[in-house]
């Protein structure tokens, strides 16, 4: 459950526009970059992953931005739906010979019905 | 089937105890990770064993200590428990130990000290 005093950067939206998730990293040499998806009370789950040397991905409803020259990534979630409420985490992997994930703050989205 | 399982799902124990949590994976993975996510969500690497073999080592107290019997188990035990361990500790697995292997989790195992 949630934590009291949690101040997560949060995002609200209407059920069914779209959502953009957006996220800085901090190494300019990781080379893999993860969404995850976190509801409440479970584990993070696999959403997309891009690579470095594309700069854009998409899948079922969601698409992932790359822009390496700000060091940014988004992810944007079309005809945003309630099961879609939760928090959402970017993570870098800094890249070579271990698969370590950096992870990012974390944003809470909610949608309202 | 549960891909990456951990227990227990929930453990309450005092200050100075000795706790472990245990994993597994059935995705036939090769590494496991130990992850811990503080009380703001933020989410850090403690540790990743790659066939039973230490890889990431991440700055963690010696009081917790990772074990792992085969490359499909990856367990967590703390020794001296404190306050400051409280935190939800998820487990989790990747076919590859390099970079860009998807990283799944397990459902995370809260702990509480009092």
């Amino acid at each position: 459950g949630e934590s009291v005093g949690l101040h997560l950067p949060t995002l609200s939206v209407q059920e069914g526009d779209n959502s953009i998730i957006n996220c800085a990293y901090s190494n300019s040499a990781s080379d893999y970059f993860i969404w995850y998806k976190q509801e409440s009370g479970k584990g993070p789950q696999f959403i997309i992953d891009i690579r470095s040397n594309m700069d854009k991905r998409q899948g079922q409803r969601v698409t992932v931005l790359l822009n390496k020259t700000v060091k940014h990534l988004s992810l944007q979630i079309a005809a945003t739906q309630p099961g879609d409420s939760a928090v959402y985490f970017c993570a870098e992997n800094i890249g070579g010979a271990t698969n370590k994930l950096i992870f990012g703050t974390g944003t809470l989205l909610a949608v309202q019905p | 089937d549960t891909a990456v399982s951990q227990t227990p799902k929930y453990l309450v124990t005092q200050m100075g105890n000795d706790k472990s949590i245990k994993c597994e994976q059935n995705l036939g993975h090769d590494t496991m990770y130990w992850y811990k996510q503080d009380s703001k969500k933020f989410l850090k690497i403690m540790f990743s064993y790659n066939n039973k073999e230490l890889i990431i080592n991440e700055t963690v107290p010696n009081r917790f200590s990772p074990k792992s019997p085969d490359k499909a188990h990856l367990n967590l035990h703390i020794n001296s428990l404190e306050l400051g361990d409280s935190a939800v500790y998820f487990c989790a697995s990747s076919q590859t130990r390099r970079s860009g292997g998807t990283i799944y989790f397990g459902e995370g195992s809260w702990l509480t000290v009092v």
